[in-house]
């Protein structure tokens, strides 16, 4: 059973708000992930972190921005919503020991801007 | 990261063997060869991973061909809650991202 949590599970809000979707693990993992889903489509990774005060851009440029203060802690922010945003958000995280460990999800946050 | 190529789609009848194909041509000798699953509405799970050698757990088996250019993964006897979308992905060693293709939309017959 994986123990990572995103919150909201569900945001809809409306054009030029800004945002914070949650994501906490309990496992101690210094990996920790961002990918954006669109519905029926691929998942893209957005943003990663190897540790604490460590960010990196990923595969797919986001207007998204995170942040990690703490291990357990990893959210990502959107300064100024637009319906362009409107996605599935989703978080993951690995142990950093070990070389071919698995990748925990949590449920995702879906979110639409009106 | 090195591309795996899957068919689109797949369809199974409850309680009959599911052999989902995986083409990864251009493997290099450090790859893993990771498969994940993504159930409706909810994030990918992990299902198996192997480097060489064939690989069983508790939720499916992993067949590697010798040449390791190609990979199968079996779900020995598939019901409805085996339906969802399955991904096979290349990792290397120490390799720190994940990169999702667009899997294989399995679903299962009652």
């Amino acid at each position: 059973e994986a123990d990572i949590y995103q919150t909201p599970r569900y945001l809809v809000i409306g054009t030029g708000k800004k945002i914070t979707l949650e994501c906490s693990q309990t496992m101690g993992h210094d990996k920790m992930y961002w990918y954006q889903q669109d519905p029926g489509m691929e998942l893209h990774l957005i943003h990663y972190s190897y540790g604490v005060n460590s960010t990196e851009k990923g595969d797919l440029s986001s207007e998204s921005t995170v942040s990690r203060i703490r291990t357990e802690h990893f959210p990502l922010t959107l300064e100024s919503a637009r319906p362009s945003h409107t996605s599935q958000y989703l978080c993951a995280s690995r142990p950093d020991r070990g070389k071919d460990n698995e990748q925990f999800f949590g449920p995702g946050t879906r979110l639409t801007v009106l | 990261d090195a591309k795996t190529t899957q068919p689109n789609s797949m369809e199974s009848n409850e309680e009959e063997p599911v052999h989902l194909p995986c083409n990864h041509s251009t493997i290099s000798g450090t790859d893993y060869i990771h498969w994940y699953r993504q159930l409706p509405s909810q994030g990918p799970e992990y299902v198996i991973h192997g480097l060489t050698s064939n690989v069983n757990n508790r939720m499916a088996s992993l067949a590697i061909a010798e040449d390791r250019k190609s990979s199968t993964l079996i779900l020995h006897r598939a019901t409805l809650r085996d339906a969802a979308v399955y991904y096979c992905i290349l990792r290397s060693e120490y390799g720190n991202k994940l990169v999702f293709g667009a899997g294989t939309i399995l679903r299962v017959k009652s």
